[in-house]
């Protein structure tokens, strides 16, 4: 079955402990990306990468980090964690190329930070 | 700042009506367009997108583009209560490296009433 994984799906931590939030995809899709959604704000994108080792900011890059050292993972890294990354989290995945831009969502993350 | 608005709602129908769902855009640029249901607590799902000025039909969706005005809609046919969901609008923006990402709204929530 063609899907997006994300683990964990719950997390609740405390401010400064660094924690990463991994992702994978079966499809073979060059475009990774990672949102976050609060309420009113919508889904804001953290980073992308448009293949391995290749990621670039995306419009709320501060505070995290990502690598993209195999094709199919995309890791999102919190190194020091604080409450205001309190979110909801999803990544994405597309094949990208001429035409081809729909994204398909994993189950999300939701980050709790005390 | 490219941008993709729409109204919050929520929007209430009652069942067997159309829902309307409108979205308009800032970038002239944007080439395609894409419509995601989310369901409360669960991740965006793609259900249509579209590329060319008119309407594009799907099942009981059909989506409308209109370059000229920015405007992007979703029209829900014989609305059920199981398209009771938030409704995102994304569109493709180009950014000056070339890599084209989405641009989503902040949603519009669609209650359909029994």
């Amino acid at each position: 079955e063609a899907q997006v994984t994300q683990n964990p799906r719950y997390l609740i931590t405390v401010t400064g402990k660094k924690l990463t939030v991994t992702c994978s995809q079966n499809m073979n899709h060059e475009y990774m990306s990672w949102y976050r959604q609060d309420p009113g704000l919508g889904l804001r994108q953290i980073y992308y990468s448009m293949n391995v080792e290749v990621t670039d900011k995306g419009d709320v890059p501060e505070g995290y980090k990502v690598s993209r050292k195999e094709k199919r993972n995309f890791p999102l890294i919190l190194e020091s964690p604080s409450p205001n990354q309190t979110s909801l989290y999803f990544c994405a995945s597309g094949q990208g190329g001429a035409g081809k831009y729909e994204q398909y969502f994993g189950p999300g993350t939701r980050l709790t930070v005390t | 700042q490219k941008e993709v608005e729409q109204n919050s709602g929520p929007l209430s129908v009652p069942e067997g009506a159309i829902a309307s769902l409108n979205c308009t855009y800032s970038d002239r640029g944007s080439q395609s367009f894409f419509w995601y249901r989310q369901y409360s607590g669960k991740s965006p799902e793609l259900i249509m997108f579209i590329y060319s000025n008119g309407d594009k039909e799907d099942g009981r969706f059909t989506a409308q583009l209109n370059k000229a005005s920015q405007y992007v809609s979703l029209l829900i046919r014989d609305s059920q209560p199981s398209d009771s969901a938030t409704y995102l609008c994304a569109g493709r923006g180009v950014e000056n490296t070339g890599f084209q990402k989405l641009v989503f709204g902040t949603g519009t929530r669609l209650l359909v009433s029994p």
